[in-house]
């Protein structure tokens, strides 16, 4: 299993550019998650996924959009990058009450 | 405030004990997580503990908690340079059992 696979692993981007981040998982987990790592702080989760078809959002979910389409695939939107969304993002996946398996994250640069 | 919050250094000599300490604030987290993460990846679960417990020890990591005062640690025994990293506590809480994180506490082993 490659467990949780997330593309690309570094973009920089233009005020008011759009990007999707992806995020694939191989082990049949229902949930799904995204959080952004500001430097220096700890994970905040932005919007999460108890299914296909199935998202609400976390605690920063402003500037990102979300769709769950498949049990596999949770991208995340952002459609007018701006500065304050430079940061590394990390998606994970759990089976319903037991550990997220993280992926290696995508550090992204707005300018 | 932070619900979770760690102090942000720690710095021991190879083969001494490390203790890295967490509070939080919501009783109504039912796992508290440990995880590590190196740099430039993704996190790492190392331990969890839930919340009716008071004590997990597995092999070298040894998790206390304390629900009365919401204060939670890792020991490290026998700390090696292997283990410096950052190492976040998180709470799990939530209909999908979202993560609330710390800030992290960068450990660094000396020689």
């Amino acid at each position: 299993n490659a467990g949780v696979t997330q593309t690309p692993k570094f973009r920089i981007l233009k005020i008011g550019q759009s990007m999707t981040l992806q995020c694939t998982q191989d082990m049949n987990h229902n949930y799904m998650y995204w959080y952004r790592q500001d430097p220096g702080m700890g994970l905040k989760l932005i919007y999460y996924s108890v299914g296909a078809g199935i998202t609400d959002k976390g605690e920063v979910p402003n500037g990102y959009n979300v769709s769950r389409s498949t049990t596999e695939d949770f991208p995340l939107r952002l459609e007018l990058a701006a500065p304050s969304q430079t940061s590394v993002y990390f998606c994970a996946s759990s089976r319903e009450y037991n550990e997220q398996f993280f992926g290696p994250g995508t550090r992204l640069t707005v300018l | 405030g932070e619900d979770v919050e760690q102090s942000l250094f720690l710095s021991v000599r190879e083969g001494d004990s490390s203790v890295i300490n967490c509070t939080y604030t919501d009783s109504s987290s039912t796992y508290l997580y440990w995880y590590k993460q190196e740099p430039g990846a993704g996190l790492q679960l190392l331990t969890y503990i839930f919340s009716n417990m008071d004590m997990k020890q597995d092999q070298r990591l040894t998790v206390l908690l304390n629900k009365k005062d919401k204060h939670l640690s890792l020991r490290i025994a026998d700390t090696q340079t292997g283990d410096s990293a950052i190492y976040f506590c998180a709470e799990s809480k939530g209909s999908a059992r979202q993560l609330t994180f710390g800030s992290g506490t960068q450990l660094t082993v000396l020689p």
